[in-house]
Order: C-alpha cells, then structure tokens, then sequence
C-alpha cells in the first residue's frame, strides 16, 4: 500500500518569508495529491491539491510541485503570515488505493 | 461548513463503554471515511465505505465497528476491546467511490476515556 513520509515536523519562519514542505510517496500508481490545512481542534480544510498530470499548481501565494519521477511533492507559501500557522498535511491516494496522510507539519510564523 | 457533520462535539467514556460517533452528510456522497487523530500525528484510516451496506477496515480497526445502512450516515462504535481510545475521531466523505477524490472533512468528535 501507499506509504507517506512528511518533512520536517516543525517549521518556523519570519514573517513575509517562505515556507516549503516537502512529502514523499511509494506508490507509483498514486495520482491525486492534495494539501490540507488544520488549525487547532477544527477539521482539515483543503488548501490546494494537484494531480499527476501537472507538474506544478499556483494558488495565490501558495504553490505546489509534483516529481513523479522522484515521487515527491512540494507545498511551498511565500510571503507567510502569521494566520498561515497551522499544521499542514500532505495526502496521496490513486484510483483503486485509499488516501494516506502525512504525519504533518506544524508551521509556525512569526510576527 | 460542506454539509458534513459529526456529533457529540466532545464525548466522554468510562472504562468498559461502548460508544457511538455520528456522521451524517447531505452532499450525496458516495464514499465515507473514519479517521483517528492523536496529538502530533497525521491522521490513520480506521474504516471506509464505498456504498450503502458495505465497508472496508482501514489500518487500525481492531476495536472499532461500523455501519452504513443509508447514503448519509456512517457511524462509528467505539467498543470497549478498544485499549486506547482517547483521540479526535474525523469523519469524511467523497463524491465517488473511486479513490483521487477530493475529501471533505467534518468538524470532529473529541473522545476522552475518564
């Protein structure tokens, strides 16, 4: 099954400055990979997902990439604020494989 | 909020209780999820239902039990062969049954073992 590896756990950065984050995965079948963001004790709100067919995806100040070779996928936000600090959750699943989750990163920035 | 909803918002069990989460959605969404949540952690599948009278254990079911009998309701029994239940228990569902669906979450039960 597909197996998810998130990193780095903990993030802090500046205000104004950019965050990345970084997930990969096992399955090379997997085909959806979406971005969640959870603030404390609420549910995971999808930010950004992108599927294999795209290399990258823009949003406003937040972006993500996609190496299928590599098998990894990157969330990346510029210009953070502190309303951006939450914890963040990559995801990836395919058509015949349930969605598995990364542990997490927990971002936190500073005024 | 997405038309998903979970209730109690906060639930809390003795030693040897069962107790039932709900999980109702009025998005006529085919797929249902349960995932548990401890603190620090990403979040683990627990049971899925990909239609009406069936489901699928997920990577940690042991303890745990389901049921789909309609579209919209997915509840979720904790049983007291669960060892460690405290933890936030997140139901949630996609448009189809297949999987690179987009999931929308409910707002989560918070479950706490006195």
């Amino acid at each position: 099954g597909e197996n998810v590896e998130q990193h780095p756990s903990t993030l802090s950065v500046q205000e104004g400055d950019s965050a990345v984050i970084k997930c990969t995965y096992s399955d090379s079948a997997s085909n959806y990979f979406p971005w969640y963001k959870q603030e404390l004790g609420k549910r995971p709100q999808l930010i950004i997902d992108i599927r294999s067919n795209v290399g990258e995806k823009k949003d406003q100040r937040i972006a993500v990439t996609l190496n299928k070779t590599a098998k990894h996928f990157s969330l990346h936000i510029t210009e953070t604020q502190p309303e951006d600090s939450a914890v963040y959750f990559c995801a990836a699943s395919s058509l015949i494989e349930d969605m598995r989750f990364g542990a997490g990163t927990r971002l936190t920035v500073k005024p | 909020d997405g038309g998903i909803t979970q209730s109690p918002k906060y639930l809390f069990r003795k030693e040897g209780q069962n107790v039932t989460l709900s999980c109702e959605q009025n998005l006529n969404h085919d797929a249902m999820y349960w995932y548990r949540q401890d603190p620090g952690q990403g979040l683990r599948l627990i049971y899925y239902s990909q239609i009406v009278n069936d489901f699928q254990k997920g990577d940690i079911a042991e303890g745990y039990s389901v049921s789909r009998e309609k579209k919209e309701s997915f509840p979720l029994t904790v049983t007291s062969a669960q060892k460690n239940p405290t933890a936030f228990y997140l139901c949630a569902s996609t448009p189809s049954s297949l999987g690179s669906d987009t999931q929308y979450f409910g707002p989560g039960t918070r479950l706490t073992v006195l």
